[in-house]
């Protein structure tokens, strides 16, 4: 079946570091990847998406590349910031459908 | 402009009970998908709802039902409650059905089942 898979957490870095969260998938057909981040007491956010193979997303200085061959969606970032603390989520739409399938979440912490 | 609304934000039942959450979509839209997220994982689809109708539905059993009114806000009934529905449950809504439209998440109902 469809399923997502992401990097364990939690995931502790200081201020201006890079970021990797690793993200693969399975899934039939051609299916739409998502980033989700989900700030502390806050519901999930759209961070960003590509729908095709060899797209980039990005937003707010995140990015990811939807890499078919290797079945990837790594999400980066240059140089976090503490305020970008959260839950992140990797998330696919499979084709033919419109339900996300989620993964289990990685827990980001940007120490000052 | 409102975002997606729910409620209860918090919920306590006992095993058996029944318990309904409610979800209001944000201003303009009409299409409502509610997902289950238990402690540690990532949120589960339930199923969706456009135009009062149940369009798409996940691996859930039938005690979970649900319903959406001519004002597009959306119920979500479960029955005969089980320790393992204790979960959070997210409603998301988008102006339309597609993947051309973003769903928006509401902050969840926390629901504990003792």
């Amino acid at each position: 079946g469809d399923s997502v898979t992401q990097m364990e957490g939690p995931v502790t870095l200081s201020e201006e570091a890079f970021l990797t969260i690793n993200c693969t998938y399975t899934a039939t057909g051609y299916p739409s990847l998502f980033w989700y981040v989900q700030y502390p007491g806050e519901g999930l956010q759209l961070l960003l998406k590509a729908t095709k193979a060899d797209d980039k997303g990005s937003n707010k200085g995140f990015e990811a590349t939807y890499r078919k061959e290797t079945t990837s969606f790594h999400l980066e970032k240059g140089s976090v910031q503490v305020s970008d603390s959260a839950v992140y989520f990797c998330a696919l739409i499979p084709g033919g459908s419109e339900k996300l399938v989620f993964g289990k979440g990685t827990k980001l912490t940007v120490n000052p | 402009d409102a975002g997606v609304t729910q409620s209860p934000t918090h919920l306590i039942k006992t095993r058996g009970q029944q318990v309904t959450l409610r979800c209001s979509p944000k201003s303009g839209h009409d299409t409502v998908s509610w997902y289950q997220q238990a402690l540690g994982q990532g949120p589960q689809f339930i199923f969706q709802y456009y135009e009062e109708e149940e369009r798409q539905r996940g691996n859930f059993p039938d005690r979970f039902s649900g319903h959406q009114f001519p004002n597009y806000s959306s119920e979500l009934n479960v029955n005969a409650l089980l320790l393992g529905d204790s979960a959070l449950y997210l409603c998301a809504s988008s102006p339309g059905t597609g993947l051309s439209y973003e769903q928006y998440f509401g902050p969840g109902t926390r629901l504990t089942v003792t």
